[in-house]
This record gives structure tokens, C-alpha cells and sequence, in this order.
């Protein structure tokens, strides 16, 4: 399957934790996405690479989330001191410029309850 | 501030029917807009994306229609099946520059039997 795969698919933690997801995007893309939604919403931006360079970064992103893209591979999403705000479905998605347009293709995304 | 509203919320209709999702966003200045599928639980599938300087977008069942000045797209099914039944987002890009998507809250689709 070359399609964008996530780690875990589900993650149960207790408040006060530390969480860390993984994202492998779509081979040569060098675009990478993190996206929260929680029930009911459409998707909310979180932050965005091209290739290992975090080029923008939503407000929702605290000081207690960090996301990293080392070599510009996989990326990482790092959120400390879990609080049950933070359950939400995160979703990864992966572009690359074909053209004068890129699509983003979305990964099954990890679903975090916080209790 | 860019906002995305999708209207309905919610739709049943019987299979075979054609119907029309909307969604409407507030600054006409965006790149591009995207529709995608979710399924319960799941990521979210591309079905069209439509460039600001483009019209319309089709696929198979699919037609996707953007009006950039009066801040509006439309996605059209035609001949609905149940295996439709899903939740349909559409999203905004606001500039090349930025990744961003933003997307509205979803119409969720039924289609019965």
C-alpha cells in the first residue's frame, strides 16, 4: 500500500501524559499536513512542512504540541500534558506540486481519547 | 478571516435520486477548493479539485461546480447509491503559498435502499 499511513490508529492516555504520533506520507511527497477534527467538525489545520522546513503553524498548535520532520520523511506529532480537550481524531496528509496544483491525499488518521 | 459553510448538515433522500451538496465561503480569494468523502471513522478520500480559474470538475457520478465571486460550489451526484452514504467536506486554499486547507463542517449523506 503506498498510501499515507499513520501510528498509532488509536491511543488511549490519561490526562497529564505525553502522546506521539507518526505520519509516513505517499513517497516523494514532500508536502506534510497535521489536521485535528473532532466529532462532528470538519477538519482544523494544525501545521504544514515542505520537505524537513515547518513553514506555518496554526494557533491551535500550543506550546504543549510539537511536530517535527527530520530528513523530510516521516514526521512526528508530539503533544505533552494531555488534557481531555486534546481527544480528537489527528489526521496526516501528504502533497506533492504536480503542475500548478497539489492535492492533498489524507491518512486513516489517530484517533486519541484523553480520560 | 476565511469561513466554509456546508448546507445542509444532513441528507436523506431514496437511492437513484440526484442531488446537490453546497458549501459557501466568505472571501473569494482563494487558490483552489476540494471536495472529499469520509466514511465513519475514517480519512478522508479526494473526489475533485477545482482550480480557482476552473468552472466546473467532473468525475464519474460527480460534477463539482465552483462560483469564485459569489463565494459558492456545488457538488452534484447523480443517480445516488447506497454506497455514497457517507460525510462530504469541502475545503479552501487560499493562496499557494500556504498548505492550508480550511475546511466547512460537513453535509453527511444517506442514501436508502
Amino acid at each position: 500500500d503506498t498510501g499515507v499511513s499513520q501510528n498509532p490508529r488509536h491511543k488511549i492516555t490519561k490526562r497529564g501524559q505525553n502522546v506521539t504520533f507518526r505520519c509516513d506520507p505517499i513517497s516523494e511527497h514532500n508536502r506534510l499536513y497535521w489536521y485535528r477534527q473532532t466529532l462532528g467538525q470538519g477538519p482544523e489545520f494544525l501545521t504544514y512542512f515542505q520537505n524537513e522546513a515547518q513553514l506555518e503553524k496554526s494557533r491551535l498548535l500550543s506550546d504543549r504540541f510539537s511536530a517535527e520532520r527530520p530528513k523530510g520523511s516521516f514526521s512526528t506529532l508530539e503533544i505533552q500534558r494531555t488534557e481531555q480537550g486534546d481527544s480528537a481524531m489527528y489526521l496526516c496528509a501528504s502533497s506533492v506540486l504536480a503542475g500548478y496544483t497539489d492535492t492533498q491525499y489524507f491518512g486513516p488518521g489517530t484517533r486519541l481519547t484523553v480520560l | 478571516k476565511q469561513e466554509v459553510t456546508q448546507i445542509p448538515a444532513a441528507l436523506s433522500v431514496p437511492e437513484g435520486e440526484n442531488l446537490v451538496l453546497n458549501c459557501s465561503f466568505t472571501d473569494s480569494a482563494i487558490y483552489n477548493l476540494q471536495w472529499f468523502r469520509q466514511d465513519p471513522g475514517k480519512g478522508l478520500t479526494s473526489l475533485l479539485l477545482i482550480q480557482s480559474s476552473q468552472r466546473e470538475q467532473t468525475s464519474g457520478r460527480l460534477n463539482a461546480s465552483l462560483d469564485k465571486s459569489s463565494g459558492r460550489s456545488t457538488l452534484y451526484i447523480a443517480a445516488s447509491q447506497p454506497g455514497d452514504s457517507a460525510t462530504y467536506l469541502c475545503a479552501v486554499r487560499g493562496s499557494s503559498n500556504t498548505g492550508k486547507l480550511i475546511f466547512g463542517q460537513g453535509t453527511t449523506l444517506q442514501v436508502k435502499p
